[in-house]
């Protein structure tokens, strides 16, 4: 069964510092990899997507991922974090295959500090 | 444009009552999908639904829990004699079609409290 794990449950960065949230997935087959962000008291919104292509996605608010394949990895990262990027984050897979669900991580808490 | 919408948006139950969520899905959007966000179980899909073909309900935990889409587009999630271990936040996403690399589109979700 398709699993993604997220490698610290917490993260916390100061302003301005490199942000680095861990995914891996596990899969014989690459699947189609998403980030999702997720504000207070919000829905989850989509950060970014690789599904064919480039291996490095650019995301909205400045976010990128690339995606290894060898690594079995999607690594999401941003230069230089923000206050207003302080939210939670969800790597999710979906496999190539018409009607299958998202398989979320459990999500990685971003705190950022002044 | 309206994105996808839920409705309560708190809902405060006793246990062994039913209850019944609401999600209306961005407008021509033909595939819908129903999650549940609780601590420890991080994000959980329950079921899918795909313009007129028969819903993948593989992810509802028990037969307690249908779901039913009208007219191909609202649907109602129904937790028939409610649990505690019900409480949680049901998200609602809807996509443009069931081809994988569409994005799903997240309403605000419902949180769920079973007293």
């Amino acid at each position: 069964a398709q699993s993604v794990t997220q490698l610290g449950s917490h993260v916390s960065v100061s302003e301005g510092a490199l942000v680095l949230l861990r995914c891996n997935y596990s899969s014989s087959v690459p699947p189609y990899l998403f980030w999702y962000v997720q504000y207070p008291n919000q829905g989850l919104q989509l950060l970014l997507k690789y599904t064919t292509g480039a291996t490095l996605v650019k995301g909205i608010n400045g976010f990128e991922a690339e995606f290894k394949k060898s690594e079995t990895s999607f690594h999401l990262t941003k230069p230089s974090a923000h206050m207003s990027d302080a939210a939670e984050y969800f790597c999710a897979v979906r496999m190539n295959q018409a009607g299958t669900a998202l398989i979320f991580g459990k999500g990685t808490t971003l705190s950022v500090s002044s | 444009g309206a994105g996808v919408s839920q409705s309560p948006s708190n809902k405060v139950t006793e246990k062994g009552k039913d209850v019944e969520l609401r999600c209306d899905p961005i407008s021509g959007h033909t595939a819908l999908y129903w999650y549940r966000q609780s601590l420890g179980q991080g994000l959980e899909f329950l079921i899918y639904f795909q313009g007129n073909s028969a819903p993948d309900k593989s992810g509802l935990p028990s037969d307690r829990f249908s779901a039913e889409r009208t007219g191909g587009s609202v649907s109602t999630l129904t937790i028939q004699r409610t649990q505690q271990e019900d409480s949680a936040v049901y998200l609602c996403a809807s996509s443009l079609g069931g081809v994988s690399t569409d994005t799903q589109y997240f309403g605000p979700g419902t949180r769920l409290t079973v007293l």
